[in-house]
């Protein structure tokens, strides 16, 4: 069984910093894009980026928006992927999800998100 | 803003059928192919369509979609009450280099 979950979410101040991790089981994680995806409070799905598997270069996308301030990354020895978070505002509170890709874009499993708040 | 379009809300009755759209740009979904994802409220979204029109396995066939140009719609047949959460539309941005997503549509089931 396919199996994702998120860690490391909590409230945060303004300009601080958070680092999520995303631990996966039950697929060959080291073959697949994995991505980041948030949702703020009622809000729509926001793609943040995209780590491509060490097949295809290891490269990584990103969202103009977080481009500056957020580093994903992988550990393809402990099926793990992370996402650093620095210069949070409160704009970036939502809840983050990560994900697994096939077809370079989509999102076919997901796990139960880890909730971020920044707020003073 | 989402880039993508989709109609706040639609509703219809149980065992209707309805459509929810969603319309985009020629960077997007004018050259690129639509998925549309399932929410319930409190859970992690859910693959429904991707390749336009493809049902990944363990999604009932009620479940279709449609792609035109830059316009695409999801079509479900014989809506259940469980059917009801929001729907979100996305795609391929080739100007941004990221998936683009619709502001999602809530489906009421009266």
């Amino acid at each position: 069984e396919v199996q994702l979950v998120e860690s490391g979410g909590g409230l945060v101040q303004p300009g601080g910093s958070l680092r999520l991790s995303c631990t996966t089981s039950g697929f060959t994680f080291r073959a697949h894009y994995m991505a980041w995806v948030r949702q703020a409070p009622g809000k729509g799905l926001e793609w943040l980026g995209r780590h491509r598997d060490r097949a295809n270069g290891n490269i990584i996308d990103y969202a103009a928006s977080v481009k500056d301030r957020f580093t994903i990354s992988r550990d393809d020895s402990t099926n793990s992927l992370f996402l650093q978070m620095t210069g949070l505002s409160t704009e970036d509170t939502a809840m983050y999800y990560c994900a697994r890709v096939f077809r370079s874009q989509y999102c076919d499993y997901w796990g139960q998100g880890t909730l971020v708040i920044v707020s003073s | 803003q989402s880039v993508l379009t989709q109609p706040p809300s639609v509703s219809t009755a149980p065992g209707q059928k309805v459509t929810i759209s969603c319309s985009g740009g020629s960077s997007n979904m004018g050259r690129n192919f639509v998925s549309w994802y399932q929410q319930f409220p409190g859970k992690a979204p859910k693959l429904l369509i991707f390749d336009n029109d493809k049902r990944p396995s363990g999604i009932p066939a009620r479940f279709s979609g449609s792609k035109s140009d830059a316009s695409a719609t999801l079509h479900i047949t014989e809506v259940e009450t469980g059917d009801e959460g929001d729907y979100f539309c996305g795609a391929w941005d080739s100007s941004l280099g990221l998936v683009v997503f619709g502001g999602g549509t809530k489906l009421t089931v009266l």
